[in-house]
């Protein structure tokens, strides 16, 4: 049982590239999201989604796009990288219904924009 | 909106010496409450969550939190650390119920450091 995979580990970007990051989960979670990790400021919330074809936006959304086609996948779009969105990045599913579930998160991929 | 307080940002215990992390939040309704911890590299992993039930909630390794509901806190707790409890340490709500979904709201962290 893989959990939430996430690819790339590290990736660095020039100012003005796109990139997508990808997150895989096999747990058939309904609900995934995507957090952001900055020193001092905990994780925030960019983007989530409840199911296939429902996305919705967190707490941070500029700059990021997302997708959700299969209940499997639930890849992060930087459409025109910028310093800014240097950061560890963060994957997360869980179950949807039913109160306290387990939020499992994927290992991290660090970006760098230079 | 949410918002949850850890008011230790960097904590230096020697082993054996207890340890005990504050979190507050805000939200004034039914909630759910979180310790993840992160060890240097590595992704969060749940050391122990309160839904319902007994205040006191026993996690992994010998970590427990108890949720005062009349102080808005949960805070974590551990009466001996380990040199192997190096790392960081969050707290996290999100709202009762499937009405809130399973959104996340975290604190800044807070730093560990398990001296020999």
């Amino acid at each position: 049982n893989a959990g939430v995979t996430q690819t790339p580990k590290f990736q660095v970007l020039k100012t003005g590239q796109s990139m997508t990051l990808q997150c895989a989960q096999d747990m058939n979670h309904e609900y995934m999201s995507w957090y952001r990790q900055d020193p001092g400021m905990g994780l925030r919330l960019i983007h989530y989604s409840v199911g296939a074809g429902i996305t919705d936006q967190g707490e941070v959304p500029n700059g990021y796009n997302v997708s959700r086609s299969t209940t499997e996948d639930f890849p992060l779009r930087l459409l025109s990288a910028a310093p800014s969105q240097t950061s560890v990045y963060f994957c997360a599913s869980s179950r949807i219904q039913g109160a306290g579930n387990t939020i499992y998160f994927g290992e991290g991929s660090w970006l760098t924009v230079v | 909106a949410q918002s949850v307080s850890q008011h230790n940002h960097h904590v230096i215990l020697s082993e054996a010496a207890s340890l005990e992390l504050g979190c507050n939040y805000s939200y004034g309704g039914t909630v759910n409450l979180f310790w993840y911890v992160q060890y240097p590299g590595q992704h969060l992993q749940l050391l122990l969550k309160y839904f319902s039930g007994d205040p006191l909630v026993k996690g992994i390794k010998g970590f427990e939190a108890e949720f005062i509901k009349s102080k808005f806190s949960f805070n974590l707790r551990k009466p001996s650390v380990q040199w192997s409890d190096t790392a960081e340490y969050f707290c996290a709500v999100n709202e009762g119920l499937t009405g809130g979904g399973n959104k996340l709201t975290f604190g800044t962290g807070t730093q560990l450091k398990v001296e020999l």
